[in-house]
Protein backbone atom coordinates (compact mmCIF):
# COMPACT_ATOMS: atom_id res chain seq x y z
CA UNK A 1 0.00 0.00 0.00
CA UNK A 2 0.94 3.30 -1.18
CA UNK A 3 1.98 5.86 2.18
CA UNK A 4 1.03 8.95 1.99
CA UNK A 5 3.01 11.40 -0.75
CA UNK A 6 4.10 14.72 -1.16
CA UNK A 7 5.76 17.03 -3.43
CA UNK A 8 7.82 19.03 -3.84
CA UNK A 9 10.22 17.57 -0.61
CA UNK A 10 12.25 20.36 -0.66
CA UNK A 11 11.29 24.08 -1.62
CA UNK A 12 13.95 27.41 -1.59
CA UNK A 13 11.83 30.53 -2.18
CA UNK A 14 12.83 34.35 -1.62
CA UNK A 15 9.97 36.14 0.40
CA UNK A 16 7.31 37.60 -0.83
CA UNK A 17 7.16 35.36 -3.50
CA UNK A 18 4.22 32.83 -3.38
CA UNK A 19 4.56 28.74 -3.22
CA UNK A 20 1.93 25.43 -3.31
CA UNK A 21 2.08 22.22 -1.58
CA UNK A 22 1.27 18.86 -2.90
CA UNK A 23 -0.19 16.07 -1.28
CA UNK A 24 -1.79 12.68 -2.31
CA UNK A 25 -3.27 10.95 0.69
CA UNK A 26 -3.66 7.00 1.04
CA UNK A 27 -6.33 5.61 -1.31
CA UNK A 28 -10.01 5.51 0.93
CA UNK A 29 -8.58 7.88 3.83
CA UNK A 30 -11.20 10.41 3.66
CA UNK A 31 -9.58 12.85 6.40
CA UNK A 32 -6.18 14.57 5.58
CA UNK A 33 -4.56 16.81 7.90
CA UNK A 34 -2.15 19.67 6.91
CA UNK A 35 0.63 20.36 9.81
CA UNK A 36 3.42 22.81 9.64
CA UNK A 37 6.42 21.91 11.80
CA UNK A 38 9.05 24.19 13.28
CA UNK A 39 12.35 23.26 13.69
CA UNK A 40 12.62 21.68 17.07
CA UNK A 41 9.37 21.31 18.10
CA UNK A 42 6.45 19.17 17.27
CA UNK A 43 3.71 19.60 14.77
CA UNK A 44 0.97 21.77 14.92
CA UNK A 45 -2.64 21.51 13.07
CA UNK A 46 -3.22 23.68 9.97
CA UNK A 47 -6.49 22.72 8.88
CA UNK A 48 -8.31 19.29 8.53
CA UNK A 49 -10.48 18.04 5.71
CA UNK A 50 -13.11 15.50 5.96
CA UNK A 51 -13.87 14.55 2.97
CA UNK A 52 -13.64 18.01 0.80
CA UNK A 53 -14.07 20.09 3.21
CA UNK A 54 -12.97 21.89 5.49
CA UNK A 55 -13.69 21.23 9.46
CA UNK A 56 -10.81 22.61 11.32
CA UNK A 57 -8.96 25.76 9.99
CA UNK A 58 -8.93 27.87 12.92
CA UNK A 59 -5.11 27.77 13.24
CA UNK A 60 -4.53 28.59 9.39
CA UNK A 61 -3.00 32.16 9.20
CA UNK A 62 -5.63 33.21 5.87
CA UNK A 63 -4.33 36.10 5.68
CA UNK A 64 -1.88 34.91 2.81
CA UNK A 65 -2.33 30.46 3.62
CA UNK A 66 -5.00 28.91 1.91
CA UNK A 67 -5.75 25.28 1.07
CA UNK A 68 -8.30 23.33 -1.31
CA UNK A 69 -8.57 19.89 -1.43
CA UNK A 70 -10.99 19.09 -5.04
CA UNK A 71 -13.13 15.98 -5.26
CA UNK A 72 -11.83 14.74 -1.77
CA UNK A 73 -8.54 13.25 -2.86
CA UNK A 74 -5.31 15.38 -3.30
CA UNK A 75 -5.01 18.84 -1.43
CA UNK A 76 -3.00 22.11 -1.78
CA UNK A 77 -1.22 24.39 0.75
CA UNK A 78 -0.30 27.46 -0.77
CA UNK A 79 1.52 30.39 0.57
CA UNK A 80 1.30 33.66 -0.97
CA UNK A 81 3.66 35.63 -0.45
CA UNK A 82 5.66 34.34 1.80
CA UNK A 83 6.65 35.85 4.76
CA UNK A 84 11.01 34.44 6.47
CA UNK A 85 8.78 32.78 9.43
CA UNK A 86 7.36 30.58 7.25
CA UNK A 87 10.26 28.78 6.93
CA UNK A 88 9.24 25.17 8.17
CA UNK A 89 8.69 21.71 7.15
CA UNK A 90 5.00 21.32 6.26
CA UNK A 91 3.29 17.44 6.86
CA UNK A 92 0.71 16.02 5.10
CA UNK A 93 -1.50 12.97 6.74
CA UNK A 94 -4.04 11.28 6.66
CA UNK A 95 -6.62 8.57 8.09
CA UNK A 96 -9.74 6.46 7.53
CA UNK A 97 -12.05 8.23 9.72
CA UNK A 98 -11.65 10.97 12.81
CA UNK A 99 -11.23 10.90 16.33
CA UNK A 100 -8.53 9.25 18.69
CA UNK A 101 -8.98 5.54 17.40
CA UNK A 102 -7.96 6.34 13.75
CA UNK A 103 -4.11 6.53 13.43
CA UNK A 104 -2.68 9.25 11.24
CA UNK A 105 -0.66 8.29 8.50
CA UNK A 106 2.32 10.81 7.90
CA UNK A 107 3.91 11.97 4.43
CA UNK A 108 7.66 12.82 4.62
CA UNK A 109 7.09 16.36 4.40
CA UNK A 110 8.32 19.34 2.47
CA UNK A 111 10.65 21.71 4.26
CA UNK A 112 10.60 25.28 3.06
CA UNK A 113 13.55 27.53 3.45
CA UNK A 114 12.25 31.52 2.82
CA UNK A 115 15.04 33.66 2.47
CA UNK B 1 -6.06 23.45 27.16
CA UNK B 2 -4.72 20.24 26.02
CA UNK B 3 -0.62 19.56 25.90
CA UNK B 4 2.07 17.60 25.99
CA UNK B 5 5.65 18.23 27.69
CA UNK B 6 8.79 16.05 26.40
CA UNK B 7 11.56 15.18 28.58
CA UNK B 8 14.09 17.42 26.63
CA UNK B 9 16.80 16.24 24.47
CA UNK B 10 19.04 15.67 23.12
CA UNK B 11 19.91 12.23 24.84
CA UNK B 12 23.04 10.37 23.41
CA UNK B 13 22.92 6.50 24.74
CA UNK B 14 25.64 3.73 24.06
CA UNK B 15 24.71 0.59 22.31
CA UNK B 16 22.76 -1.79 24.63
CA UNK B 17 21.57 0.85 27.16
CA UNK B 18 18.10 0.97 28.53
CA UNK B 19 16.13 4.19 27.32
CA UNK B 20 13.42 6.02 29.31
CA UNK B 21 11.62 9.49 27.68
CA UNK B 22 9.50 10.98 29.81
CA UNK B 23 6.05 12.40 28.68
CA UNK B 24 3.66 14.15 30.50
CA UNK B 25 0.29 15.17 29.66
CA UNK B 26 -2.70 17.90 30.18
CA UNK B 27 -5.96 17.16 29.01
CA UNK B 28 -9.70 18.51 29.79
CA UNK B 29 -11.22 15.37 28.76
CA UNK B 30 -9.95 11.63 28.37
CA UNK B 31 -7.30 11.44 25.57
CA UNK B 32 -5.83 8.67 24.07
CA UNK B 33 -1.73 8.72 23.74
CA UNK B 34 0.53 8.01 21.34
CA UNK B 35 4.36 8.19 20.45
CA UNK B 36 5.42 8.69 17.53
CA UNK B 37 9.41 8.03 15.77
CA UNK B 38 10.72 10.33 13.09
CA UNK B 39 13.74 8.70 11.23
CA UNK B 40 15.94 11.27 9.32
CA UNK B 41 14.61 11.92 6.48
CA UNK B 42 10.99 10.73 7.06
CA UNK B 43 7.55 11.64 8.07
CA UNK B 44 6.01 10.70 11.45
CA UNK B 45 5.70 7.15 11.98
CA UNK B 46 2.97 5.67 14.54
CA UNK B 47 5.61 3.74 17.28
CA UNK B 48 2.90 2.59 19.59
CA UNK B 49 -0.39 3.72 21.59
CA UNK B 50 -2.31 3.14 24.14
CA UNK B 51 -6.10 4.19 24.41
CA UNK B 52 -7.29 3.92 28.22
CA UNK B 53 -5.41 3.99 32.04
CA UNK B 54 -3.50 1.15 32.58
CA UNK B 55 -3.13 0.22 29.20
CA UNK B 56 0.63 -0.68 27.68
CA UNK B 57 1.49 -0.07 24.08
CA UNK B 58 4.60 -1.84 22.88
CA UNK B 59 5.90 -2.18 19.70
CA UNK B 60 9.56 -3.17 18.50
CA UNK B 61 10.73 -3.63 22.12
CA UNK B 62 9.65 0.15 23.12
CA UNK B 63 6.74 0.20 25.74
CA UNK B 64 4.89 2.80 27.35
CA UNK B 65 2.10 2.81 30.08
CA UNK B 66 -1.14 5.09 30.43
CA UNK B 67 -0.41 6.13 33.66
CA UNK B 68 -3.76 7.90 34.40
CA UNK B 69 -2.76 9.14 38.40
CA UNK B 70 0.43 10.81 36.78
CA UNK B 71 -0.98 12.24 33.78
CA UNK B 72 1.97 9.99 31.92
CA UNK B 73 3.00 8.06 29.26
CA UNK B 74 7.03 7.78 29.34
CA UNK B 75 8.80 5.13 27.18
CA UNK B 76 10.93 2.56 27.50
CA UNK B 77 13.36 0.35 25.89
CA UNK B 78 15.71 -2.18 27.76
CA UNK B 79 18.39 -2.16 25.19
CA UNK B 80 18.37 0.27 22.30
CA UNK B 81 20.12 -0.02 18.93
CA UNK B 82 22.10 1.93 16.76
CA UNK B 83 18.87 1.81 14.42
CA UNK B 84 16.64 3.46 17.00
CA UNK B 85 18.27 6.38 16.46
CA UNK B 86 15.51 9.07 15.87
CA UNK B 87 13.55 11.92 17.00
CA UNK B 88 10.65 10.50 19.54
CA UNK B 89 6.96 12.91 19.80
CA UNK B 90 4.48 11.79 22.29
CA UNK B 91 1.27 12.77 21.41
CA UNK B 92 -2.62 13.13 22.84
CA UNK B 93 -6.05 13.16 21.43
CA UNK B 94 -8.95 13.53 22.46
CA UNK B 95 -11.88 10.48 21.74
CA UNK B 96 -14.77 12.80 20.65
CA UNK B 97 -12.39 15.47 18.64
CA UNK B 98 -9.54 15.35 16.04
CA UNK B 99 -7.49 17.93 17.47
CA UNK B 100 -4.12 15.95 18.16
CA UNK B 101 -1.22 17.73 20.31
CA UNK B 102 2.30 17.06 19.88
CA UNK B 103 5.48 17.47 22.29
CA UNK B 104 8.22 19.26 20.98
CA UNK B 105 10.13 15.73 20.18
CA UNK B 106 13.22 14.25 21.77
CA UNK B 107 16.06 13.16 19.55
CA UNK B 108 17.85 10.06 20.11
CA UNK B 109 21.67 9.38 19.48
CA UNK B 110 22.32 5.80 19.97
CA UNK B 111 26.44 5.41 19.58
CA UNK B 112 28.46 1.79 18.66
Amino acid sequence: EAGVVQSPRYKIIEKKQPVAFWCNPISGHNTLYWYRQNLGQGPELLIRYENEEAVDDSQLPKDRFSAERLKGVDSTLKIQPAELGDSAVYLCASSYGTGGGYEQYFGPGTRLTVT
Amino acid sequence: GNSVTQMEGPVTLSEEAFLTINCTYTATGYPSLFWYVQYPGEGLQLLLKATKADDKGSNKGFEATYRKETTSFHLEKGSVQVSDSAVYFCALILYNNNDMRFGAGTRLTVKP
